[in-house]
């Protein structure tokens, strides 16, 4: 079956312009993960969603970053008042179970590059 | 507080050469280890993972890892190096007491012909 994607899969914007990332999951994978990676690092995590609920957003960085999910269909994760610090790429993943099946394996997205000029 | 590291940024291998990619961790409890790859522009897939039973561990495009609890180690290995292997490897591990799961900082492995 398909998996999972991610719009756009490039983004280029303005210092100060809002963002809208979108994910489309695998169908019927229940959690959805957002993570970021700067050019040359590690994946950074930013939220978790269990179903419509996000149980841990431990990881977005500041208010300016925001995530929705509709049931266990797409998500947004959206940037306020971009920053160049914010130049990513912003990884999507999903996974059958959730955080609480710790056996559960993510599935990723290919990304999407943004660059905040 | 749970950890995962890989000591190396860039490792070196000729084509048909064995390989291995380093990982070391640290977690309160009884670890899941995963590996995963990122070939370029295109998101993380899904290697393998290590969750209890045989300490090595058979993945996809040939890879193995093995699990080491003595050594907190679960490093990536493969008998003969492709070209095609050349992409960025992530581990990645998970306390089961934790909510989350923890990746190291990747690791770029180039295959030269």
């Amino acid at each position: 079956g398909a998996g999972v994607s991610q719009s756009p899969s490039n983004k280029v914007t303005e210092k100060g312009k809002d963002v809208e990332l979108r994910c489309d999951p695998i169908s019927g994978h229940t959690a959805l993960y957002w993570y970021r990676q700067r050019l040359g690092q590690g994946l950074e995590f930013l939220i978790y969603f269990q179903g419509n609920s996000a149980p841990d957003k431990s990881g977005l960085p500041s208010d300016r970053f925001s995530a929705e999910r509709t049931g266990e269909s797409v998500s947004t994760l959206t940037i306020q008042r971009t920053q160049q610090e914010d130049s990513a790429v912003y990884l999507c993943a999903s996974s059958l179970l959730g955080q609480g099946a710790f056996r559960d394996t993510q599935y990723f997205g290919p990304g999407t590059r943004l660059t905040v000029l | 507080a749970q950890s995962v590291a890989q000591p190396e940024d860039q490792v070196n291998v000729a084509e048909g050469n064995p390989l291995t990619v380093k990982c070391t961790y640290s977690v309160s409890g009884n670890p899941y280890l995963f590996w995963y790859v990122q070939y370029p522009n295109r998101g993380l897939q899904f290697l393998l993972k290590y969750i209890t039973g045989d300490n090595l561990v058979k993945g996809s495009y040939g890879f193995e890892a093995e699990f080491n609890k003595s050594q907190t180690s679960f490093h990536l290995k493969k008998p003969s190096a492709l070209v095609s292997d050349s992409a960025l490897y992530f581990c990645a591990v998970r306390d089961p007491s934790a909510s989350k799961i923890i990746f190291g900082s990747g690791t770029r492995l180039s295959i030269r012909p």
